[in-house]
């Protein structure tokens, strides 16, 4: 079982819409939580932290569910710039490296 | 620009070649973290440093595999006698250490082939 797990997509949606991406992760002492944006051939930038109590950022929110181990995010008013892969990420609380789930493709069209 | 510098951005080697890529981190940053990316795929963890202590390896990075940070400043990452499974996005990001939810900055990566 891969430590961090989302689904590839790609999650093709119109502008406007409401898109959510779902993501698990298996070390229940996992620490902190990230989602991160990546677009093609770029590197990963951070989008967001997510909180315990859930977060939002504009057209974003972020929610844990710690006893379910899963993350998710939520993107309102989809726009065309949203395209991209959205990456899973989790410090798993062993060293301080991040665990990346594969990430999830996202495509808005007009 | 104050963000993560890598040099090259683009490698293309012979096989059994060696290469070696550098990392600025962002100029406060004391961590400094390598990993490697393939196609459709999320970034894998390689190494980090603590200033010029390196704290962790990973088992992907075998003995053909060396990082440096000499003087707790920018990074080195050297591979000997690269092989086409070496293909692949490096990834360089710098954090500071002691923050509540630390964060990891990337560079753009030094994209390598192997033929």
């Amino acid at each position: 079982r891969k430590e961090v797990e989302q689904d590839p997509g790609p999650f093709n949606v119109p502008e406007g819409a409401t898109v959510a991406f779902n993501c698990t992760y298996s070390n229940s002492a996992s620490q902190s939580f990230f989602w991160y944006r990546q677009d093609c051939r770029k590197e990963p930038k951070l989008l967001m932290s997510v909180y315990s109590s859930g977060n939002e950022d504009g057209r974003f929110t972020a929610q844990l569910n710690r006893a379910s181990q899963y993350i998710s995010l939520l993107i309102r008013d989809s726009k065309l710039s949203d395209s991209a892969t959205y990456l899973c990420v989790v410090n798993m609380g062993y060293g301080n490296k991040l665990v990346f789930g594969a990430g999830t493709i996202l495509r808005v069209k007009s | 620009d104050t963000g993560v510098s890598q040099n090259p951005r683009h490698k293309i080697t012979k096989r059994g070649q060696n290469v070696t890529f550098r990392c600025d981190p962002i100029s406060e940053h004391n961590r400094l973290y390598w990993y490697r990316q393939t196609l459709g795929q999320g970034p894998e963890f390689l190494t980090y440093f603590q200033n010029e202590a390196q704290l962790e390896k990973s088992r992907l990075l075998s003995d053909r595999f060396s990082a440096e940070r000499p003087k707790g400043s920018f990074s080195t990452l050297e591979i000997q006698r690269t092989e086409q499974g070496d293909s692949a996005m490096y990834l360089c990001a710098s954090s500071l250490a002691g923050q509540t939810q630390e964060t990891q900055y990337f560079g753009p990566g030094t994209r390598l082939l192997v033929l």
